[in-house]
């Protein structure tokens, strides 16, 4: 079964880190390009970061640059977003989502359940 | 502010044809590939539409897409009630080199 699961989620105090893990079942993790997408609480889907199948090119959205940090690990078959810095307002159920090509970007295809990031104090 | 626009909220009753706009720029819908997923409430998006008009397996033909300059549409004929979700666009950005998503649009299934 093609699979993407999430962890590493939960409730962090503001300006502390945390780092998020997805695991890959079912495919060939390291022919994709993956990416981190995140959808705060009643509201729309923003794209976090992208990492390509060989992490030769990595992109991140403007406001999550310098506080966030992408990487995978083709031979775990996993995938990752440090974050540092936090703030209220990265408060979001984070998805690791597989891009269908090796590069950045041709679509998301495959989609984990997520995990849920609460800053708060 | 989302980079891509989409209406918030559209509806239709069982059997029309619905279509959701989505409007954007030269850096992206312009001169890129459009996306579009279908979020049903508390699950994880689905790839709906990909590379404009093309549709993964087990996406019915009642759903496609289409682009005219820069601004992209989704169509869905022959509504049907499962069919009630939010719907989202999106793009690669040359300008921000990222992925942009449009605010999504709420499909209403009176």
């Amino acid at each position: 079964e093609v699979q993407l699961v999430e962890s590493g989620g939960g409730l962090v105090q503001p300006g502390r880190s945390l780092r998020l893990s997805c695991v890959a079942s079912g495919f060939d993790f390291d022919d994709f390009a993956m990416h981190w997408v995140r959808q705060a609480p009643g509201k729309g889907l923003e794209w976090v970061s992208g990492i390509s199948w060989n992490s030769g090119t990595i992109e991140y959205a403007g406001s999550m640059g310098g506080r966030f940090a992408i990487s995978r690990d083709n031979a775990r078959n996993s995938l990752y977003l440090q974050m540092s810095s936090l703030r209220a307002e990265d408060t979001a159920l984070y998805y690791c989502t597989s891009d269908r090509g090796a590069t950045l970007s041709d679509g998301f295809d495959i989609w984990g359940q997520g995990t849920m990031v609460t800053v708060s104090s | 502010q989302s980079v891509l626009t989409q209406p918030p909220s559209t509806s239709g009753t069982p059997g029309q044809r619905v279509t959701i706009s989505c409007s954007g720029s030269l850096s992206n819908i312009g001169s890129k590939y459009v996306y579009w997923y279908q979020q049903l409430p508390g699950t994880a998006p689905r790839l709906l539409i990909y590379r404009i008009n093309e549709r993964p397996s087990g996406v019915p033909d009642r759903f496609s897409g289409s682009r005219s300059g820069s601004s992209a549409s989704l169509a869905i004929s022959g509504l049907r009630s499962e069919d009630e979700a939010e719907y989202y666009c999106a793009a690669w950005d040359d300008s921000l080199s990222g992925v942009v998503f449009g605010g999504g649009t709420k499909l209403t299934v009176l």
